[in-house]
């Protein structure tokens, strides 16, 4: 079945430097991606999401790009800060039309920004 | 707060005991979605309403579990004759949804479910 994983587990950064969280998503049928932060204790949190009818967007000191030849999503996050520690999810949605609105969360990956 | 929320926040039972939690979305959001997440791994998928209608339902959603959401506002997950398996954290989520397009999913902090 479909599935989404994440390369790493586990991902350190320096305060300050740029971090990139990469994620894996298998089924092509997949039109929506969402990228979510779950800090310890507490309900997953929206950062940012693409269609597949994009590459790119951008946010605040976040940007998502998504490859569909190679089914990959990434997170760039810039400058990080101490708050950017948690654990990073993303989440894929099957195409609206198949009127199936669940996401398929991948495993997380922990960010831990290093002061 | 204009947010997700649920409650409780936290529940302790002990294996066979029934238990209900009880989600409120976002007001405007007609969508409402019930995930699983066990420690380590991400959301899974459980069940998600438009309005009142409860449209999907995953594999994981045993005949032990049953959703409501009577009136389309809140909404109700019962577990009967609880196991240890059960033990989890149960996330809410509300989106809004028109006829073309929907929206990003908004997640409630969660009930940690705890069987012993």
């Amino acid at each position: 079945g479909e599935s989404v994983g994440l390369h790493l587990p586990t991902l350190s950064v320096q305060e300050g430097d740029n971090s990139i969280i990469n994620c894996a998503y298998s089924n092509s049928a997949s039109d929506y991606f969402i990228w979510y932060k779950q800090e310890s204790g507490k309900g997953p949190q929206f950062i940012i999401d693409i269609r597949s009818n994009m590459d790119k967007r951008q946010g605040q000191r976040v940007t998502v790009l998504l490859n569909k030849t190679v089914k990959h999503l990434s997170l760039q996050i810039a400058a990080t800060q101490p708050g950017d520690s948690a654990v990073y999810f993303c989440a894929e949605r099957l195409g609206s039309n198949f009127g199936n609105e669940k996401l398929t969360f991948g495993t997380g990956t922990r960010l831990t920004i290093i002061p | 707060d204009t947010g997700v929320s649920q409650d409780p926040r936290h529940k302790i039972t002990k294996r066979g005991q029934n238990v209900t939690f009880r989600c409120d979305p976002i007001s405007e959001h007609n969508r409402l979605y019930w995930y699983r997440q066990t420690l380590g791994q991400g959301p899974e998928f459980l069940t998600y309403f438009q309005n009142e209608a409860q449209l999907e339902k995953s594999r994981l959603l045993s005949d032990r579990f049953s959703a409501e959401r009577p009136k389309g506002s809140f909404s109700t997950l019962e577990i009967q004759r609880t196991e240890q398996g059960d033990s989890a954290m149960y996330l809410c989520a509300s989106s809004l949804a028109g006829r073309t397009v929907s929206y990003e999913q908004y997640f409630g902090p969660g009930t940690r479910l705890t069987v012993t």
